[in-house]
């Protein structure tokens, strides 16, 4: 089975612009969890899916938006980036339902904001 | 709010010393802990998952323990190696109706000495 995969791997853009990132869940997977890494810091939930639905949100605001697939592949949307924005963005996917059982991560998507 | 803190931050050993990694965390109303390693500027490979009825879970080298009541976990790495050199996160699944997430630790550094 093919595992989690992200794109794209690096990114830079400018405070103000839009982004978005995608994941690819591992096969037979119907949940997809994202994270934000800032440098030196342990992974910040940012929200759920399942089965195309949000499932639970971190502390972040609404400009982090997401989106689930039929295919439970998933897109991580960021507006209006700001300069702490910068980091590390992981998705981890999940054969359980609501994300209970064990995550599975992606190699990430690392975002500069200039 | 669940915390999870993982002490020492950082850990030099000499190459073939076993060793201890520890995690606490605040809620013990948890599903699961997991371990994970990550290496420099990379995504987070899952290491172990336990259970919140398992005490322990063991693969190879590793042995972690789980404490639920007190808070804490332990992962025990044996004959140390410098391939295990890397950043170790230790991450909650807490209960929440409709807020299922990991919450991390900020991790422990690990540097195995040849």
């Amino acid at each position: 089975e093919t595992g989690v995969t992200q794109s794209p791997t690096h990114l830079i853009k400018t405070r103000g612009q839009q982004v978005t990132l995608r994941c690819s869940s591992q096969s037979g997977h119907n949940t997809v969890s994202w994270y934000q890494q800032a440098l030196g810091q342990g992974p910040q939930f940012i929200f759920q899916y399942y089965r195309e639905e949000e499932n639970g949100r971190g502390n972040f605001p609404p400009r982090f938006s997401g989106l689930q697939f039929p295919n439970y592949s998933s897109e991580l949307n960021v507006n209006a980036l700001e300069l702490d924005d910068s980091a590390l963005y992981l998705c981890a996917s999940s054969r359980e339902a609501g994300g209970l059982g064990e995550q599975y991560f992606g190699p990430g998507t690392r975002l500069t904001v200039t | 709010k669940q915390e999870v803190t993982q002490i020492p931050a950082a850990l030099s050993v000499p190459e073939g010393e076993n060793l201890v990694l520890n995690c606490s965390f605040t809620d013990s109303a948890i599903y699961n802990l997991q371990w994970f390693r990550q290496d420099p500027g990379k995504g987070l490979t899952s290491l172990l998952l336990i259970q919140s009825s398992q005490r322990e879970q063991t693969s190879g080298r590793l042995n972690a323990s789980l404490d639920k009541s007190s808070g804490r976990s332990t992962l025990y790495i044996a004959a140390s190696q410098p391939g295990d050199s890397a950043t170790y996160l230790c991450a909650v699944a807490s209960r929440g109706f409709g807020n299922e997430k990991l919450t991390f630790g900020t991790g422990t550094r690990l540097t195995i000495i040849p």
